[in-house]
């Protein structure tokens, strides 16, 4: 699987659309972009996924570069809820395990 | 999305003794279940990958004989850490694939985790 590089860490003030970046330059053309964060003591929680077009939930919004050499991940009102490690990870649908990096520690600040 | 449940949630045991945790998925059949282990301000480390009724392939560094994977049904796998020391207290999550996703839903779901601190 590609290997994804994301800040250590972001603020980001309440209410306001909180935008994490992640690179994945070696990302091969069957490898997707999931993003998944882990609130303090709780399992990681899925939030979206993609191949190559903009995907959007009711969670966030996800961009993927035309070349799919970066992406980013939207919150587009964030909540002092939504602070945790965000974790970019780019792997071939299905494939067996998932592996995560050091991810983006969001905080949400009032 | 489907639903992974682990129990404990949290255990605190004395050294030497053995402990189970147990992984179930919910609402759907599970064939691959995966072991994570989480220490104090790092990311998740993959442990084991577990598929049901044969051995659990485990990664590099991760010790068979100490944690005792078994898959026996399509909805519960179990992770027993034997012979617990205090080093091995960590946090740990495992996740279970939804083989009826395709393409655009996600198949990998996750366990809310089960603090082990081992005194």
């Amino acid at each position: 699987d590609a290997k994804t590089t994301q800040p250590t860490s972001m603020d980001c003030a309440e209410g306001r659309a909180a935008n994490l970046p992640c690179n994945h330059s070696t990302i091969s053309g069957n490898e997707y972009v999931y993003w998944y964060r882990q609130i303090h003591s709780q399992g990681p929680q899925y939030i979206i996924h993609g191949l190559k077009n903009n995907e959007t939930n009711e969670m966030a919004s996800l961009i993927i570069t035309e070349d799919r050499k970066s992406s980013t991940l939207i919150l587009p009102h964030a909540t002092l809820r939504d602070t945790a490690v965000y974790y970019c990870i780019v792997r071939v649908y299905n494939n067996n395990d998932m592996r995560f990096g050091a991810g983006t520690r969001l905080t949400v600040k009032p | 999305g489907a639903v992974v449940s682990q129990h404990p949630s949290r255990v605190i045991c004395k050294s030497g003794t053995s402990v189970k945790i147990e992984c179930r998925s919910l609402d759907f059949q599970a064939t691959t279940m995966f072991w994570y282990r989480q220490f104090p301000k790092q990311s998740l480390m993959l442990m084991a990958t577990s598929n049901e009724g044969s051995k659990a392939t485990y990664e590099q560094g991760v010790e068979k004989d100490k944690f005792l994977i078994n898959h026996a049904s399509l909805t519960l796998s179990t992770l027993t850490v034997t012979s617990a020391h205090p080093e091995d207290s960590s946090f740990y999550i495992c996740s279970a694939r939804d083989p009826r996703a395709g393409g655009a839903y996600n198949e990998q779901f996750f366990g809310p985790g089960t603090r082990l601190t081992v005194l």
